[in-house]
């Protein structure tokens, strides 16, 4: 159980497109999902929190213009990069959690998604 | 500013060895945390969960320990296999939030076992 999707998994686009990134919670609900972003050889850094049905909390440093969520269902939050340029490029990776579970602050993460913009 | 700060950065021991990886944190107000595993370019494998009233836990051949009062915590890997190799991550969810903050992650122990 607690199973994360993502898609895509890897994704290549021109400078100046827009990416969608799907996170689903396969087998749970998730009221609150949340976005985390990977620069090579760094660690996690949490971009935003998605609850369902309302607006995102977005970090310190992180445009909410340019990084669109939504959370409109309880198993499914997605990641907008709008208007992509080469230093959007990264290793997005969502979570997830299940609150119907004892242990409920535990979060279950998605495989990522690696965007590389040209 | 709330921190997760991992020692060593690297590892590298041969087949066998026991081994100790260490996390430390900023501030003792802490939900819980947690430790990962992650393979180069993969996403990250949950490997153990303390949450901040337990001081250990323990799943086959690993062992998290948990001191709040001091911001520590330690994952203890015991004959360590090849397969053990990875990246290991300390994540903390700290209390400001009231458990709804996401985690803070420590940059991660780069572990290597060689057969």
């Amino acid at each position: 159980g607690a199973v994360v999707s993502q898609h895509p998994s890897w994704v290549i686009c021109k400078s100046g497109t827009s990416v969608k990134i799907e996170c689903r919670s396969l087998d749970f609900q998730a009221t609150t999902m949340f976005w985390y972003r990977q620069f090579p050889k760094q660690s996690l850094m949490l971009m935003a929190t998605s609850n369902e049905g309302s607006k995102a909390t977005y970090e310190q440093g992180v445009e909410k213009d340019k990084f669109l969520i939504n959370h409109a269902s309880l198993t499914l939050s997605t990641l907008t990069v709008t208007s992509a340029h080469p230093e959007d490029s990264s290793f997005y990776i969502c979570s997830a959690r299940d609150l119907a579970r004892p242990t409920f602050s535990e979060q279950f993460f998605g495989p990522g998604t690696r965007l590389t913009v040209l | 500013k709330q921190e997760v700060t991992q020692i060593p950065a690297a590892l590298s021991v041969p087949e066998g060895e026991n081994l100790v990886l260490n996390c430390s944190f900023t501030d003792s107000a802490i939900y819980n945390l947690q430790w990962f595993r992650q393979d180069p370019g993969k996403g990250l494998t949950s490997l153990l969960l303390i949450q901040s009233s337990q001081r250990e836990q323990t799943s086959g051949r690993l062992n998290a320990s948990l001191d709040k009062s001091s911001g520590r915590s330690t994952l203890y890997i015991a004959a360590s296999q090849p397969g053990d190799s990875a990246t290991y991550l300390c994540a903390v969810t700290f209390l400001s939030g009231g458990g709804a903050d996401g985690l803070t992650f420590g940059k991660g122990t780069h572990l290597i076992i060689q057969p």
